[in-house]
């Protein structure tokens, strides 16, 4: 089935820093989803989009449709303490009407 | 409710017992889905129900789990003869199966510790 692919794996940064993680697909998709994961909490929606080439912005997040509708990447600007968390894309493609979910960027924010 | 629940939230039970998961979605929305974690990982998918169809069992590790949605809500997720590897956190979800802008939100999670 399809799969989805985040980079990086993980990330150490700086608090202040801004933090970059993309999500790649090798089939369309039609919605972008990105959820982070607090230690012992369900993931929490962040950004949705609809729409290939869609810039989306939720305070410091800013998130993308990629025009080939095979990518996403969501941005974080200033990093704080409380980025830390797991930050999984999610995407929704009608062939298969399931969610996929990638596998994760683990962020670590270092004071 | 406001948002998906589940409960019990944490559950310790002895290997080889069986447990029940239970998921309440968001109120009006077709689809529900469940996942497991464990620790330290991604989602792994599990079932999914949407509205009358059949349910795509493709996720189920084994036999020993099964999954049931009552009346278009409710889900219950049963595992029988709990292994110590069944442990994570179970995660159910839902949505409203919108084609044009679907989202997917998700419980807090189950918790099941297998000793």
């Amino acid at each position: 089935g399809q799969q989805l692919n985040q980079s990086p794996q993980s990330m150490f940064i700086q608090e202040g820093e801004d933090v970059s993680m993309n999500c790649t697909s090798s089939s369309i998709f039609n919605t972008w989803l990105w959820y982070k994961q607090d230690p012992g909490e369900g993931p929490v929606l962040l950004i949705a989009l609809y729409k290939a080439g869609e810039l989306t912005s939720n305070g410091r997040l800013t998130a993308q449709f990629g025009i080939t509708r095979k990518d996403s990447f969501l941005n974080i600007s200033a990093s704080i303490p409380s980025d830390v968390g797991i930050y999984f894309c999610a995407g929704y493609d009608n062939y298969g009407q399931n969610f996929v979910f990638g596998p994760g960027t683990r962020l670590s924010v270092l004071p | 409710g406001a948002g998906v629940s589940q409960s019990p939230s944490n559950k310790v039970t002895e290997k080889g017992k069986d447990v029940e998961l239970r998921c309440d979605p968001i109120s009006g929305h077709t689809a529900l889905y469940w996942y497991r974690q464990s620790l330290g990982q991604g989602l792994e998918f599990l079932i999914y129900f949407q509205g009358n169809s059949a349910p795509d069992k493709s996720g189920l590790p084994s036999d020993r789990f099964s999954a049931e949605r009552t009346g278009g809500s409710v889900s219950t997720l049963t595992i029988q003869r709990t292994q110590q590897e069944d442990s994570a956190v179970y995660l159910c979800a839902s949505s409203k199966m919108d084609r044009e802008r679907d989202t997917i939100y998700f419980g807090e999670g189950s918790w099941l510790t297998v000793v």
